[in-house]
């Protein structure tokens, strides 16, 4: 099965814009999704599909993808926005056939 | 509302046996392939198991493969993770989610439950 890469830890200045990377042979086939994960709470889609927002995530958040590596872009980052974030998509495999990064801690200086 | 919520965590002894519960509510339960996902403390998020909305195919890691099982009861909109010869290494979180599937056959895990904790320690 395939694996996803994430940077283990990023970090921005409050109001600076962020990009979070993800990479992966299956993102060569399929989108990823990108998921916020807060202490104590289940984590929640920020980002589907080619670059779709779920009702409620605000518009600072955004998603692009090219060849193997699949982005999130944080513009204009805020203090909430400090959490952990993964990525995850489908894969090809027959018998796994979900895959997730690492994740990436955030945080917001 | 679309919700999904677990139960059946708690505290087993090395090589013990413990099952799982996602319930679910608000949503076409049996359209839709249910996946586990585990948290181990302090750790990243680890795909687990997945059952299709039939229940005809499941999948599971390697890391759970020939201990786990997975089912679903399309009638009580519930799935199952049934858990044996659990080991120290499988104490997480336990979460169920519901996988979307878009018109590119790209897939995104969009309903959470809030988790459940197992514990494995003697």
């Amino acid at each position: 099965s395939s694996e996803l890469t994430q940077d283990p830890a990023v970090s921005v200045a409050l109001g600076q814009t962020v990009r979070i990377t993800c990479q992966g042979d299956s993102l060569r086939t399929y989108y990823a999704t990108w998921y916020q994960q807060k202490p104590g709470q289940a984590p929640v889609v920020v980002i589907y599909g080619k670059n779709n927002r779920p009702s409620g995530i605000p518009d600072r958040f955004s998603g692009s993808s090219s060849g193997n590596t699949a982005s999130l872009t944080i513009t204009g980052a805020q203090a909430e926005d400090e959490a952990d974030f993964y990525c995850n998509s489908r894969d090809n495999s027959a018998t796994h056939p979900w895959v997730f990064g690492g994740g990436t801690k955030l945080t917001v200086l | 509302e679309v919700q999904l919520w677990e139960s059946g965590g708690g505290l087993v002894q090395p090589g013990g046996s413990l099952r799982l519960s996602c319930a679910a509510s608000g949503f076409t339960f049996s359209s839709y392939a249910i996946t586990w996902v585990r948290q181990a403390p302090g750790k990243g998020l680890e795909w687990v198991s997945g059952i299709s909305g039939s229940g005809r195919s499941t999948y599971f890691a390697d890391s759970v493969k020939g201990r786990f099982t997975v089912s679903r009861d399309n009638s009580k909109n519930t799935v199952y993770l049934q858990m044996n010869s659990l080991r120290a290494e499988d104490t997480a979180v336990y979460y169920c989610a519901r996988v979307r599937r878009d018109s590119s056959g790209s897939d995104a895990f969009d309903i959470w439950g809030q988790g459940t904790m197992v514990t494995v320690s003697s």
